[in-house]
This record gives structure tokens, C-alpha cells and sequence, in this order.
């Protein structure tokens, strides 16, 4: 059975661009988390997607949005890019409300480096 | 406030030896659950072991277990005999509310793991 697999692996920008980030979620899973891992930090909730629609936002500036298509695949996007944007960005995925322990699985993320 | 937490920024560990690694949490809520992650140099967050709220047994995973203490609210990670390949990030994290899985889970700072030979 796939993991999660995230697209790109790195991914270099200057200031002020934008930055998309792709996900997909295991065959089934149909909630899936973005978290942002700055250098050195813990992971920071960004974002979460259940059935194709937000339900919960970390403490993160609007230009940090996304979407989850009908396939529950799901893309991160970032706008006006900021140095301050440089971080691993993790996708996770779950089975959805109503189901397991709450476990998340994990992609391998995706490094953004902001110049 | 802070959820959980883990004082250790870093642990050194002979090989073999048995580690403990620290987590405190907060929440009001009754109904929770603690989780482990180990995060390699690669990035990849790979889950190790879960504990909830109303398990009456601490949770064991092979060399892995947690020495949960509700009262204290504290869910320390216990690794018997390490290994070389035990060299990681280890992040504790939590979830609250009822069991219904998807609700985001929150995670702690992180403590890295060294074992030296």
C-alpha cells in the first residue's frame, strides 16, 4: 500500500512568489493535515482537510490556503513569499472522523527554501 | 499556553542502554490521546506508539513503551536497549476530545536522540 506522498521534495523561491505544494493521501484516507516544521522547531498545525473542506486552521496568515480535490489529494499554496516561509513542510493523512486513534501518516514533506 | 511539553532538547545514550524520554501535557478535556513520533534525518514522521486517555495499561510497541502517569500528565517514551538507528528527532504529541479520529494533533519541541557506539 502507497504512503503519503508529497510533490515537490525541494523547492527553491524568491521573495514575494508564490509556492505550491501537492499531497496525496493514502487510498482511503480522507482527511489530510499540513504542518510546518521550521528549522530545528516542532511541527506547527496549518491546516486540515476532511471530505473537501477546510475544518480547522492553525495561527497562520491568510496566504497560507489550500484545497482537497474530490480525489482528497490536496495542495498547499503560499503566497507573497517571506525568508521567513524556509521550512519542512509535512502532509499527513488519516482515515477520517469516526474512525482509529487519531494516528496521523506522514509524507515525507517537502522543502521550501525561500531566498 | 503550552500543550506539551518536552524539556530535553537532547539526550546522549550509550548503545544498549535503556532511555526515557519526557513529555508533560495539558488539557482539560477527559477524553485524549498521546502519541510518539520518531523523525529521522530524512524528514519522514513515523508513528511509534499510541497511549489513551482510559487505557488502563501503559502501551507497548517492541522496545518501545510509555510510562503514562494520568495524574501527573506526563506520557514518557521508554526505549529498551538502543540502537544506533534509535538517532532521530522524537516528538511527543496529543489529541483531544472524544476518539473520532481526524482532530489535528498538537506536538511537543522535540527532543533529539543520540546513541553513541
Amino acid at each position: 500500500e502507497a504512503g503519503v506522498t508529497q510533490s515537490p521534495t525541494h523547492l527553491i523561491k524568491t521573495r514575494g512568489q508564490q509556492a505550491t505544494l501537492r499531497c496525496s493521501p493514502i487510498s482511503g484516507h480522507t482527511s489530510v493535515y499540513w504542518y510546518q516544521q521550521a528549522l530545528g522547531l516542532g511541527l506547527q498545525f496549518l491546516l486540515w482537510y476532511d471530505e473537501g473542506e477546510e475544518r480547522n486552521r492553525g495561527n497562520f496568515p491568510p496566504r497560507f490556503s489550500g484545497r482537497q480535490f474530490p480525489n482528497y489529494s490536496s495542495e498547499l499554496n503560499v503566497n507573497a513569499l517571506e525568508l521567513e516561509d524556509s521550512a519542512l513542510y509535512l502532509c499527513a493523512s488519516s482515515p477520517g472522523v469516526g474512525s482509529g486513534t487519531g494516528e496521523l501518516f506522514f509524507g515525507e514533506g517537502s522543502r521550501l527554501t525561500v531566498l | 499556553a503550552q500543550k506539551i511539553t518536552q524539556t530535553q532538547p537532547g539526550m546522549f545514550v550509550q548503545e544498549k542502554e535503556a532511555v526515557t524520554l519526557d513529555c508533560t501535557y495539558d488539557t482539560s478535556d477527559p477524553s485524549y490521546g498521546l502519541f510518539w513520533y520518531k523523525q529521522p534525518s530524512s524528514g519522514e514522521m513515523i508513528f511509534l506508539i499510541y497511549q489513551g486517555s482510559y487505557d488502563q495499561q501503559n502501551a507497548t510497541e517492541g522496545r518501545y513503551s510509555l510510562n503514562f502517569q494520568k495524574a501527573r500528565k506526563s506520557a514518557n517514551l521508554v526505549i529498551s536497549a538502543s540502537q544506533l538507528g534509535d538517532s532521530a528527532m522524537y516528538f511527543c504529541a496529543m489529541r483531544e476530545g472524544e476518539r473520532q479520529g481526524a482532530q489535528k494533533l498538537v506536538f511537543g519541541q522535540g527532543t533529539r536522540l543520540t546513541i553513541n557506539p
